[in-house]
């Protein structure tokens, strides 16, 4: 399966401010997802990052809050924009293994933000 | 709708004994659905998985069971070892390549 790096592994934040977290693929993939688990919770689909589109937001999440980039097949950036407290929480890529035309899915080790 | 759910959200068993988990889907139309284990501090690891076209799915001391009349599917794990110890996820396809979650069961394993 794919390698998936996360870049900050965490992060502490002041309410106010933004942070950016990176997604990074040793192959090219298709599909590129973020994540948000807050403690003690499951996963919650963000967005579908798309490359060379707008990302595809599910509901109650929305691009000015949680705008994402996909440059190429290999890379993706999650912003959290205007941080609140409310926004501590672990945030995980994932990307869809093609090789077998599956729905499989493979995380990124994740970036647990917390905010003051 | 996609929904999924999952029960009991905790699980206790001894040591050397069975645990089972499962979960509902909605959409008919789901064709695969896998599990993950996440141990504490750590990503989810997809462990098993199994498709629409088949009932059963072994895999060493885990198994997985698909009732597609019912709407059901379940996670078993034999003789239990402290390692099975983490928080268990069930999942199921939504639109456009994306996987919904179930609620998440958190499995003790007693010495």
């Amino acid at each position: 399966s794919a390698v998936i790096s996360q870049k900050p592994s965490r992060d502490i934040c002041q309410r106010g401010t933004s942070l950016t977290i990176q997604c990074q693929v040793d192959s090219q993939v298709t599909m590129m997802f973020w994540y948000r688990q807050q403690p003690g919770q499951s996963l919650t689909l963000i967005a579908t990052a798309n490359q060379g589109s707008e990302a595809t937001y599910e509901s109650g999440f929305v691009i000015d809050k949680f705008p994402i980039s996909r440059p190429n097949l290999t890379f993706s950036t999650l912003t959290v924009s205007n941080m609140s407290p409310e926004d501590s929480s672990i945030y995980l890529c994932s990307v869809e293994d093609q090789s077998r035309n599956s729905y499989e899915q493979y995380f990124g080790p994740g970036t647990r933000l917390t905010v003051t | 709708g996609e929904n999924v759910e999952q029960h009991p959200s905790t699980l206790s068993v001894q040591e050397g004994d069975s645990a089972v988990i499962k979960c509902t889907y909605s959409d008919s139309a789901s064709n695969y659905f896998p599990w993950y284990k996440q141990e504490l501090g750590k990503r989810p690891q997809l462990i098993i998985d199994i498709r629409s076209n088949v009932g059963e799915k072994k895999d060493q001391r885990i198994a997985v069971t698909l009732n597609k009349t019912a709407k059901h599917f379940s996670l078993h794990i034999t003789e239990t070892q402290p390692e099975d110890s983490a928080v268990y996820f069930c999942a199921a396809p939504g639109k456009a390549s994306k996987i919904i979650f179930g609620s998440g069961t958190r499995l003790s394993i007693r010495p």
